[in-house]
């Protein structure tokens, strides 16, 4: 079974770059799709974007502007920066596996098959 | 893009059974057959409960059952136990390629 690792500062500064890196066990980077979900403090989920192993992403057109996942499949790793941060945010920040049916046109999001614990990134002066 | 509309909160006796509703539109619940549900305990990562509008994957028990009639998909719990208050939300793929959650339901064990 697929575990997932976050880890970054839990503090960020306004206007500054939030960093986070997911570490994959129990399974090949190669394997899956690979996603960013965060959920302010009290609040619903929102997806972020996925990363496949080749490197292409998709993002969410409302923080497209200032998203970039990547992965380091040597490390088994992928990470999200985010960038001009606010207030607003802040939020705990999972990384997950994404399952994705590919047919010869179209790539369609599932599930969010696991889940990584979450990380509370908090964007603060 | 707003959120699939769920109700803020839903409550039952132990043993009776309940149902959470999780309204969209054509362009994504209504659209396509990838409807998830998603347990979350306070503290705790969302764990898959359901996917493609009625699968469970394995582990997950039989008490939990989905279904979809046009925009709206529905999470019905049966025989509610007290481990079953958590809360609740929907997810489903979109025509824009992404990937909508809903606002979340907070189940009462009463």
């Amino acid at each position: 079974q697929v575990q997932l690792q976050e880890s970054g500062p839990g503090l960020v500064k306004p206007s500054e770059t939030l960093s986070l890196t997911c570490t994959v066990s129990g399974g090949s980077i190669s394997s899956y799709y690979w996603s960013w979900i965060r959920q302010p403090p009290g609040k619903g989920l929102e997806w972020i974007g996925y990363i496949y192993y080749s490197g292409s992403t998709n993002y969410n057109p409302s923080l497209k502007s200032r998203v970039t996942i990547s992965v380091d499949t040597s490390k088994n790793q992928f990470s999200l920066k985010l960038s001009s941060v606010t207030a607003a945010d802040t939020a705990v920040y999972y990384c997950a596996s994404l399952n994705i049916y590919c047919s010869s046109t179209s790539c369609y999001q599932r599930t969010v098959d696991y889940w990584g614990q979450g990380t509370l990134v908090t964007v603060s002066s | 893009q707003s959120a699939l509309t769920q109700p803020a909160s839903v409550s039952g006796s132990p043993g009776q059974s309940i149902t959470i509703s999780c309204t969209g539109t054509s362009s994504d619940v209504g659209g396509y057959n990838y409807v998830s549900w998603y347990q979350q305990h306070p503290g705790k990562a969302p764990k898959l409960m359901i996917y493609d509008v009625s699968n469970r994957p394995s582990g997950v028990s039989n008490r939990f059952s989905g279904s979809k009639s046009g925009n709206t998909a529905s999470l019905t719990i049966s025989g509610l136990q007290a481990e079953d208050e958590a809360d609740y939300y929907c997810s489903s793929y979109t025509s824009s390629s992404t990937l909508l959650f809903g606002g979340g339901t907070k189940l009462t064990v009463l």
